[in-house]
């Protein structure tokens, strides 16, 4: 089983439609997480990180479920500029580095 | 540009060859971590490290790869005798602390091309 998992999509949605990535987790040990996002030959970028609590940013809400080991982004009103991949991301064990999943890739269509 | 900052931004090499790629992390930065992401594939942890400290290589291949962070100067991913397999993109991240759980800023990339 892979440590982070993500359907690749890719997900194509018109503008102003909600869309939602899923995530699993299998370190039950992870204790840090986050969604980043990274353009077509670009480099990553932190899009918010991810609490128990669930948070949001704007447009963006992120949840997480540790009993599932679940994590979710939610896009509302999506625009042009959300097209892009993004990368769930969990901390591993103790000291182990962050580790990432494929991505889900998203085009916003007009 | 206070960014992290990573040489060359595209090298091609025949195999059997040696490619050296640089990363200076952002200014305040000490942690510097190496990621290689090859096509339609997640990002994949290769060291991790400190100034002339080696903190965690569990994602380095055993042969023919090194990294280093010396007193002075960038962070240098060194792999030599390259084949065709290390065609990818490697990314140089860096970090203000070392606890691995917050946020790492990445370089624009290293694409590595093995003809």
């Amino acid at each position: 089983r892979k440590e982070v998992e993500q359907d690749p999509g890719p997900f194509n949605v018109p503008e102003g439609a909600t869309v939602a990535f899923n995530c699993t987790y299998s370190n039950s040990a992870s204790q840090s997480f986050f969604w980043y996002r990274q353009d077509c030959r670009k480099e990553p970028k932190l899009l918010m990180s991810v609490y128990s609590s669930g948070n949001e940013d704007g447009r963006f809400t992120a949840q997480l479920n540790r009993a599932s080991q679940y994590i979710s982004l939610l896009i509302r009103d999506s625009k042009l500029s959300d097209s892009a991949t993004y990368l769930c991301v969990a901390s591993g064990a103790g000291n182990t580095p962050l580790v990432f999943g494929k991505g889900t890739r998203l085009s916003v269509i007009a | 540009n206070a960014g992290v900052m990573q040489n060359p931004r595209h090298l091609v090499r025949r195999r059997g060859q040696e490619a050296r790629l640089r990363c200076s992390p952002m200014k305040g930065h000490s942690h510097v971590y190496w990621y290689r992401q090859l096509p339609e594939e997640g990002l994949k942890f290769m060291v991790y490290l400190q100034k002339e400290n080696i903190i965690d290589e569990s994602g380095m291949p055993k042969e023919r790869f090194s990294a280093e962070f010396p007193k002075e100067g960038p962070s240098i991913l060194r792999i030599q005798q390259v084949v065709r397999g290390d065609s990818a993109a490697y990314f140089c991240a860096s970090s203000r602390t070392g606890d691995r759980t917050g946020e790492l800023f990445f370089g624009e990339g290293s694409r590595l091309t093995v003809l």
